[in-house]
């Protein structure tokens, strides 16, 4: 049972335009909602969170918003750079994370 | 502290064989969790551990992989008997005790180990 979905494999996205990832999930108990992400031989790396009592979240060029009757959160990349370009996974938090499958973003010059 | 550190960062083994993945955690993280990753796919949880406690396993992971954590540093993650469904990349990360924040439990992750078996 995948309880956290990334339902676009793939986004491209000209520079210095808004990048848009979207994470649907199930389960109503997660607490806290991560981003990730991830570049090529490398482990993921965190980006930002959200609460689940909150519905936005801001951090530099990246805002999380969460709507919890929806269970649908996104994460807004904006303005978005070539160096943004790599895999992103949205988690959903319990004891561990559960990753959805990812979204490969390409941020083109 | 250099992170999460993972060896080796490549394996290539015959089906049949013994393989082991180490990893070292950062040094004030007590939590350390085992994740496979195959391609197309995110992170899958395997197995964690509060200092050597494991507290965790997933249900589907099979009887041929086993973790451990001895002194509640370091651990290692054994697969027996390789199959060829065992080829991805074995991701270990650690965090924070739990409730030593008031956020999230960020989990920080090593670069992996990439595991092929023919």
């Amino acid at each position: 049972d995948q309880q956290v979905k990334q339902n676009s494999p793939s986004l491209s996205v000209q520079e210095g335009r808004i990048s848009i990832l979207n994470c649907d999930y199930t389960n109503s108990m997660f607490d806290y909602f991560l981003w990730y992400k991830k570049y090529p031989a490398e482990g993921p790396t965190f980006l930002i969170s959200i609460s689940s009592i909150k519905d936005k979240n801001e951090d530099g060029r990246f805002t999380v918003f969460l709507n919890k009757s929806a269970k649908h959160l996104s994460l807004h990349i904006v303005p978005s750079q070539p160096g943004d370009s790599a895999v992103y996974f949205c988690a959903a938090s319990e004891d561990k994370l559960v990753f959805g499958a990812g979204t490969i973003l390409r941020v083109k010059s | 502290d250099t992170g999460v550190s993972q060896d080796p960062r490549h394996k290539i083994t015959k089906r049949g064989q013994n393989v082991t993945f180490r990893c070292d955690p950062i040094s004030e993280h007590n939590r350390l969790y085992w994740y496979r990753q195959t391609l197309g796919q995110g992170p899958e949880f395997l197995t964690y551990f509060q200092n050597e406690a494991q507290l965790e396993k997933s249900r589907l992971l099979s009887d041929r992989f086993s973790a451990e954590r001895p002194k509640g540093s370091f651990s290692t993650l054994e697969i027996q008997r390789t199959e060829q469904g065992d080829s991805a990349m074995y991701l270990c990360a650690s965090s924070l005790p739990f409730g030593s924040s008031s956020g999230a439990n960020v989990l920080t992750f090593g670069a992996g180990s990439r595991l092929t078996v023919l």
